[in-house]
């Protein structure tokens, strides 16, 4: 199975300023038909998860284009340009290109 | 509007059985894998397993904690998921999510029901 490592568990972010979080798989994530199925979803408070980009780097539906992902091979990265109060919550990275597992999860919080 | 509303679960004792459905509606649901995913309380998210659209061969996948006590199975003529869990333990306690998985994207999920399984 793939295992998917989050990092940080936590990140307290003052409002406006940029938040990352870094998502590495334990193997590739280069599918065999050339995709990287590699997406973060958002999980607000009380709330069901929402898909926020998909493979890797496309923002999904009415995403802010604060939001933004890049990464290949192992190493994976979510970006929020700068955060506002709806950004809290724990973020999830999920990779579908064998099987289908999720990152441990990123609590955002506000400063 | 992709709908999708999960219903069945409750409280269950340790060795039980449950049955959780999930309606889908405003989209081509014949044509969709779906999945499950859980989440016990205060914790990540972990996926029980999918099925595949019958074009697919209607075939079905699970991860090692659920295999051979869950079941998903799905009503196209309903449009309509199922995960038939049975064998249930204490650990099975969790909120259960279905979603729509497209190209490797769960992009639509459904509010999720919560199953306890307690004496």
């Amino acid at each position: 199975d793939i295992v998917m490592t989050q990092t940080p568990l936590s990140s307290p972010v003052t409002l406006g300023q940029p938040a990352s979080i870094s998502c590495r798989s334990s193997q590739s994530l280069v599918h065999s038909d050339g995709n990287t199925y590699l997406s973060w979803l958002q999980q607000r408070p009380g709330q069901p998860p929402r898909l926020l980009i998909y493979k890797i780097s496309n923002r999904f539906s009415g995403v802010p284009d604060r939001f933004s992902g890049s990464g290949a091979g192992t190493v994976f990265t979510l970006k929020i340009s700068r955060v506002e109060a709806e950004d809290v919550g724990v973020y999830y990275c999920m990779q579908a290109t064998q099987g289908l597992t999720f990152g441990g999860g990123t609590k955002v919080e506000i400063k | 509007e992709v709908r999708l509303v999960e219903s069945g679960g409750g409280l269950v004792k340790p060795g039980g059985s449950l049955r959780l459905s999930c309606a889908a509606s405003g989209f081509a649901f014949s044509n969709a894998w779906m999945s499950w995913v859980r989440q016990a309380p205060g914790k990540g998210l972990e996926w029980v397993g999918r099925i595949k659209h019958k074009a697919a061969g209607g075939t079905t996948d699970y991860e090692a904690p659920v295999k051979g006590r869950f079941t998903i199975s799905r009503d196209d003529s309903k449009n309509t998921l199922y995960l038939q869990m049975n064998s249930l333990k204490t650990e099975d306690t969790a909120v259960y999510f279905c979603g729509r998985e497209y190209y490797g994207v769960i992009d639509y999920w459904g509010q999720g029901t919560l199953v306890t399984v307690s004496s």
